[in-house]
């Protein structure tokens, strides 16, 4: 099955800690995308990346942080300097060239407390 | 920052309907893309319209697009209760340094009662 998986489907974390999401895809991209969702909005970039070894800040990338070691991960971390993480956090990523379609994972909820 | 603005926030239709959300953008885009949420899951590419399209289908989805109004229109005919989810409209302004950066509207949740 090719895709893209993130984990875990739900995350609790205390204020103060730092937090980690998984994104893994097998579908051989190049560009992967770090989106926050809040309940009832849209999507708001965070973090991109075009390839390996190299990644963008999106509009909210503050408390946020990245690494692109392999092609087909690119976790985030929460640091506890984002003053509200608690939220919906899905990964993306896209073929080279001139296709346009993003793949999105199934998503993380995190809480923090 | 927010591109897509899309109209309504919340429609709720009979199955057997149509369904019609709207988009509106503001700045010059190289295509738009309509996406579908089900409740807590990722989103799923539904269609693409380039800026050159004025209309496209998909089964029975039908797009269109002025680019003189900066507007575009999702819509669904013959609904089913499946079709229920939040829909998404996401402005493709082009490369940023060589990547896609694309901006998401607030989406419409649609609601199909049997």
């Amino acid at each position: 099955d090719g895709g893209i998986t993130q984990s875990p489907k739900y995350l609790f974390r205390k204020e103060g800690q730092n937090v980690t999401l998984s994104c893994e895809q097998n579908l051989n991209h190049d560009a992967m995308y770090w989106y926050r969702q809040d309940p009832g909005q849209g999507l708001r970039l965070i973090y991109y990346s075009q390839i390996v070894n190299d990644f963008q800040k999106g509009d909210i990338a503050e408390g946020y942080s990245v690494s692109r070691e392999k092609k087909e991960s690119f976790p985030l971390t929460v640091t506890s300097a984002q003053k509200n993480p608690t939220a919906f956090y899905l990964c993306a990523s896209r073929a080279r060239g001139l296709s346009y379609e993003q793949y999105f994972g199934p998503g993380t909820r995190l809480t923090v407390t | 920052s927010q591109q897509g603005e899309e109209d309504p926030q919340a429609l709720s239709i009979q199955e057997g309907e149509n369904a019609t959300m709207n988009c509106s953008y503001k700045t010059s885009i190289n295509n738009l893309q309509w996406y579908r949420q089900n409740s807590g899951r990722g989103l799923v590419h539904l269609i693409l319209i380039r800026s050159n399209e004025r209309e496209k289908h998909s089964g029975r989805l039908r797009v269109t697009l002025d680019t003189s109004k900066k507007s575009s229109s999702l819509l669904i005919t013959a609904s089913r209760a499946a079709d229920t989810a939040s829909y998404f409209c996401a402005t493709d302004a082009g490369r940023v340094q060589g990547a896609q950066k694309l901006v998401f509207g607030q989406g419409t949740r649609l609601t199909i009662n049997p």
